[in-house]
């Protein structure tokens, strides 16, 4: 069964670090995202991407993160200089259909990378 | 005011007893959810998606959606210890349909 894939599973930076997470969505799926989860907190939309370019992000998506889908099956989170406060499990999710309030949109979710900030 | 509430639990069960959880959600906007199951440390699995009022059954479990109150339930009957775990309820938000909104989910323990 195909399958959502993220690297490392767990990632473990200094204060200040670049770091990059890596997705590999599944393969015939044209919208991505990424979302993250505090431990112990809910789980919170990041940001989705569709035909190269992001199509929403939230408040949390600041200037410090970026999206990138560098090649056709890759798709990575980049964090510029890492805070204590972006210590979380970062999930990438992907989906094969447009979305649409009241469509089914399954967005299957990959196992997640725990980012813990020193 | 969270835009989907939950309450966190622990909604503690006996083996083979009915669960019931819900989710309440602030958004009139909000059109369609996601019943969603994680185990501790690991990604959601989804469980259901309904969109119309009423219920929607696949299994053992059953969605009931009343736009009215805006409230989402799940029901687990004959539940199994292998159900213990968080329940995250999620509305689909966003202007392309596209964002899930996370309640913080409910803590379910089924006793054996």
């Amino acid at each position: 069964e195909p399958e959502v894939t993220q690297t490392p599973s767990h990632q473990v930076t200094q204060m200040g670090q670049e770091v990059i997470l890596r997705c590999v969505p599944i393969s015939n799926h044209l919208y991505f995202y990424w979302y993250r989860q505090i431990l112990g907190q809910k789980v919170e939309f990041l940001v989705s991407f569709y035909n190269n370019e992001i199509s929403e992000k939230s408040e949390i998506f600041d200037d410090q993160f970026s999206v990138e889908r560098p090649d056709g099956s890759n798709f990575t989170l980049k964090i510029r200089s890492t805070k204590l406060e972006d210590s979380a499990m970062y999930f990438c999710a992907s989906s094969d259909l447009a979305g649409g309030l009241s469509s089914y949109n399954e967005q299957f979710f990959g196992p997640g990378t725990r980012l813990t900030v020193l | 005011q969270k835009e989907v509430e939950q309450n966190s639990g622990p909604l503690s069960v006996p083996e083979g007893a009915i669960a019931s959880l819900n989710c309440t959600y602030s958004d009139r906007g909000s059109q369609s959810f996601f019943w969603y199951r994680q185990y501790s440390g690991k990604s959601p699995e989804l469980i259901m998606f309904i969109y119309s009022n009423g219920d929607k059954e696949d299994g053992r479990f059953t969605a009931q959606l009343n736009k009215a109150s805006q409230y989402v339930s799940l029901l687990i009957r004959d539940s199994q210890p292998s159900d213990s775990a968080t329940y995250l309820c999620a509305a689909v938000r966003g202007e392309y349909g596209n964002k899930l909104v996370f309640g913080a989910g409910t803590i379910l323990r089924v006793k054996s």
